[in-house]
């Protein structure tokens, strides 16, 4: 069955350094997300992509992050300036149909800054 | 977005019946009902949804009420897999490209072998 897929399962980073979190959609799926989940609290919408391009950000989604979707297959999140209060489970997610389609959430990429 | 609520936990005994209620008085026309879960240490996965009739798949049954204002995600055997947070969530099928899903607290289930 084919499966989102996110690397890596685990990051520690030191405050202020730049983190890339990477993620591999389902094969035919043209719409993306992100979410997160801070330990203990609810999952948290962050962004979503579509046409190579942001759709729809929430304010968590400031300028110290972004997505990009480099070579028609990878979806990254980048983190440009890690803050402690950024250490979260990251949840990408992805859909072939943008309003009723399932989303299809891959297993988490957890970031713990120092 | 239309907000629901559900009640924080339930507990049920393993290859029982488990109805979990979700309130959604201020629901749109275009509003579909949507079930997600949540498993330990995994990220969310789809169950169900429904606009207005009564949906079942082989994971589970949504009943919708004539309304629409409340509807109930049973799970007709519980297992000790099934054990899990389960997010009731309103989705706007008017809205445009990219319509993401809002995660509120959702119930968790607990069950008991």
């Amino acid at each position: 069955e084919p499966e989102v897929t996110q690397t890596p399962s685990h990051q520690v980073t030191q405050m202020g350094q730049e983190v890339i979190l990477r993620c591999v959609p389902i094969s035919n799926h043209l719409y993306f997300y992100w979410y997160r989940q801070i330990l203990g609290q609810k999952v948290e919408f962050l962004v979503s992509f579509y046409n190579n391009e942001i759709s729809e950000k929430s304010e968590i989604f400031d300028d110290q992050f972004s997505v990009e979707r480099p070579d028609g297959s990878n979806f990254t999140l980048k983190i440009r300036s890690t803050k402690l209060e950024d250490s979260a489970m990251y949840f990408c997610a992805s859909t072939s149909q943008v309003n009723t389609g399932e989303l299809f959430f891959g297993e988490g990429s957890r970031l713990t800054v120092l | 977005d239309a907000k629901t609520t559900q009640p924080n936990s339930m507990e049920s005994n393993e290859e029982e019946p488990v109805h979990l209620p979700c309130n959604h008085s201020t629901i749109s026309g275009t509003d579909y009902i949507h079930w997600y879960r949540q498993l330990p240490s995994q990220g969310p996965e789809y169950v169900i949804h429904g606009l207005t009739s009564n949906v079942n798949n082989r994971m589970a049954s949504l009943a919708i009420a004539e309304d629409r204002k409340s509807s109930t995600l049973i799970l007709h055997r519980a297992t000790l897999r099934d054990a899990a947070v389960y997010y009731c969530i309103l989705r706007d099928d008017a809205k445009a490209a990219g319509n993401k899903l809002t995660f509120g607290g959702g119930t968790r289930v607990l069950v008991k072998p």
